[in-house]
């Protein structure tokens, strides 16, 4: 069966720190992979998507920046963290053209101050 | 963009009441795909609607489809505290990219 996995859980972060979110993915091959951010108590932004090894969409402008150097691996990561950086960040797959149901890892609470 | 808007933002219910949940779309869906996220987790895949009209039953969840593929609803019946937690509707418009609708949170009072 297949598992997503995401690390860490939560992290407190200042202001201006470097961050990297790292998520991957175990039991499917060439999936589609998802970063979104969920503010307290609201909705889903997607920040980005990928689609195969090195291909990513940058859904909205912002000090973030996502990679994937391998086929079941979707880094997160920022240079200088913001205060506005702060929520809750999740990785999901989808299985591609045919399965379009997302599955949820288990998300990092992040915290910048 | 694509904006999918959901209504009400919060729902205070009596347990073993019936309530509705509406989600909207700005525009044409090839699908729509309904999640739960329970306090403190992430969001677990329920069902997926795609046909016009389509109707889906899942235990006390009655999932539905509007006959325009720009609507969808979800009704609760017989609530129960085990159904705490926030609905999200999501629509799919082109490509594998997933709109999240605002989600409607539900309170159960016992």
């Amino acid at each position: 069966s297949q598992t997503i996995h995401q690390w860490p859980a939560t992290l407190v972060q200042p202001v201006g720190s470097p961050l990297s979110l790292e998520c991957t993915v175990e039991g499917t091959s060439n999936p589609n992979l998802y970063w979104y951010r969920q503010a307290a108590g609201r909705g889903l932004q997607l920040l980005f998507y990928s689609v195969g090894i090195g291909q990513i969409s940058s859904e909205v402008p912002q000090n973030l920046s996502a990679s994937r150097p391998q086929d079941r691996q979707f880094i997160l990561s920022s240079k200088k963290l913001l205060l506005s950086d702060s929520g809750f960040y999740l990785c999901a797959w989808t299985g591609g053209d045919t399965s379009y149901e997302q599955y949820f890892g288990p998300g990092t609470r992040l915290t910048v101050t | 963009g694509q904006q999918v808007m959901q209504i009400p933002q919060y729902q205070h219910v009596q347990e073993g009441e019936d309530f509705t949940t509406y989600c909207n779309s700005s525009t044409t869906l090839s699908n729509i795909q309904w999640y739960k996220q329970r306090p403190g987790g992430h969001p677990v895949f329920l069902i997926q609607l795609v046909k016009s009209g389509e109707v889906k039953k899942q235990k006390r969840l009655t999932f539905q489809f509007g006959e325009a593929k720009k609507n969808s609803s979800l009704h609760i019946t017989a609530t129960q505290t085990t159904d705490v937690g926030t609905y999200f509707c999501a629509g799919m418009a082109a490509g594998n990219k997933l709109t999240f609708g605002g989600g409607t949170r539900v309170l159960v009072k016992p």
